[in-house]
């Protein structure tokens, strides 16, 4: 299978721990975004990587939250002091670098904070 | 504040019957245009995109959208549901030069045998 892929695909967690989530965009796509969805909603933007540079973060990712792409091909997002409100799908999703922007989705880490 | 619209969030239809979702945007400027889809336990998958040219767009499994730019709206439509059409879908927006897709809150649709 040659789509973004996403792990662990669950995460159980209470409240204060540290957990990290990992994806692995689709091999040739140099962008790389983090969505968060909750139920109801649509996915929301978190932030964007072009290569290894994070060029790009929205407010809703606050101090706690922290995500890498060190070498420019897998990502990170760690979230510090986990709170019941961080209880979500996180979804990561990679692009070619040109200007349509069509971004192919993981399947997505459900966290559930206790 | 920019954002992308979805009415009607809970659709219920019966087989052979037509499907319309609405989608409209408050963004100005050249867009990007996406419809996605999630089926039951599975991941977003991409239904049809507008980028330019034709505004009537036609996707994967017999859906087409319809960008209106005066309307500022892509609609989706569908002439006859199945019932493997039973799931969520968004319509998202992503404004030219921006990176990120700002999505709608999604329509779940329910296809009755």
């Amino acid at each position: 299978d040659t789509g973004v892929s996403q792990d662990p695909r669950h995460k159980i967690t209470k409240r204060g721990q540290n957990v990290t989530f990992r994806c692995d965009p689709i091999s040739e796509h140099n962008r790389l975004y983090w969505y968060r969805q909750t139920l109801g909603q649509g996915p929301e933007f978190l932030t964007y990587f072009q290569n290894e540079a994070q060029l790009e973060k929205s407010r809703l990712l606050s101090d706690r939250f922290s995500a890498e792409r060190p070498k420019g091909s897998f990502s990170t997002l760690e979230i510090q002091r986990t709170e019941q409100g961080d209880s979500a799908m996180y979804l990561c999703a990679s692009s070619l670098t040109d200007a349509y922007n069509e971004q192919f989705f993981g399947p997505g880490t459900r966290l559930t904070v206790l | 504040a920019q954002s992308v619209s979805q009415h009607n969030h809970h659709v219920i239809l019966s087989e052979a019957a037509s499907l319309e979702l609405g989608c409209n945007y408050s963004y100005g400027g050249t867009v990007n245009l996406f419809w996605y889809v999630q089926y039951p336990g599975q991941h977003l998958q991409l239904l049809l995109k507008y980028f330019s040219g034709d505004p009537l767009v036609k996707g994967i499994k017999g859906f087409e959208a319809e960008f209106i730019k005066s309307k500022f709206s892509f609609n989706l439509r569908k002439p006859s549901v199945q019932w493997s059409d039973t799931a969520e879908y968004f319509c998202a927006v992503n404004p030219y030069g921006n990176n990120r897709l700002a999505f709608g809150k999604g329509n779940q649709v329910v296809v009755i045998p």
